[in-house]
């Protein structure tokens, strides 16, 4: 496609569950990260993605995250166990890499309601 | 450790005025730098970049912004603000060969008619 694309855009999801999101970058696009924007806040980072390899999770605020990115191109990040501060708005932005110039082309991003 | 600050939660601005988002990181070495705006409903998109050189960069919109590496700024300009650039506006930080950044917590952008 001509852009990111995130799935779902909305989630409800009840205390526990698990919710899986998607990420679909643009093709070609090397690196793909992640990032949780909560109410009124920046994108905080959650984790990196050069092709299929996650080179850092460092962001990833507990073993509930989960991402993934078998193929080197969609991706998706699973929350296990859902908590109610896991509430936010999920970002997923892809870019060419170090050969490029840095800049991140974001989805629309997944909001998570978990009640 | 890295941070960037933008202490404007929501500025308000009539149209036609000036405008001016402030913007301060906290790095070791000179970092990359970026403006992201993200209006209702949308993604981030970049309106301009900072990586060396002439410290007064152009981008799109009309916006520019200037590197001032003794004030650890990089704050955001625009001579004449238009109603569509009400929005929210992001200062990021980019490191290690763009594998990570750090995102302000963004301005509120308000314009008056």
């Amino acid at each position: 496609g001509a852009g990111v694309s995130q799935s779902p855009r909305y989630k409800v999801a009840k205390r526990g569950q698990d919710v899986a999101l998607r990420c679909d970058p643009i093709s070609g696009h090397v690196s793909l990260f992640w990032y949780q924007q909560a109410l009124g806040q920046g994108p905080e980072f959650l984790t990196y993605f050069q092709n299929e390899a996650q080179l850092d999770k460092s962001g990833l605020p507990s073993d509930r995250f989960f991402a993934e990115r078998p193929e080197g191109s969609v991706s998706t990040l699973k929350i296990q166990r859902t908590q109610q501060e896991d509430s936010a708005v999920y970002l997923c932005a892809s870019s060419f890499g170090q050969q490029n110039t840095g800049e991140l082309f974001f989805g629309e991003g997944s909001r998570l309601t978990v009640l | 450790a890295q941070s960037v600050t933008q202490p404007d939660i929501h500025i308000t601005v009539s149209e036609g005025a000036s405008l001016e988002l402030r913007c301060n990181y906290s790095y070791g070495a000179t970092p990359y730098l970026f403006w992201y705006v993200q209006s209702p409903g949308q993604g981030l998109q970049l309106l301009l970049k900072y990586f060396s050189g002439d410290t007064l960069v152009q981008g799109i919109k009309g916006f520019e912004a200037e590197f001032k590496r003794s004030q650890s700024s990089f704050n955001l300009r625009k001579p004449s603000v238009h109603w569509s650039d009400a929005a929210e506006y992001f200062c990021a930080v980019g490191l290690y060969n763009f594998n990570k950044f750090y995102f302000g917590s963004g301005t509120k952008l308000n314009v008056k008619p």
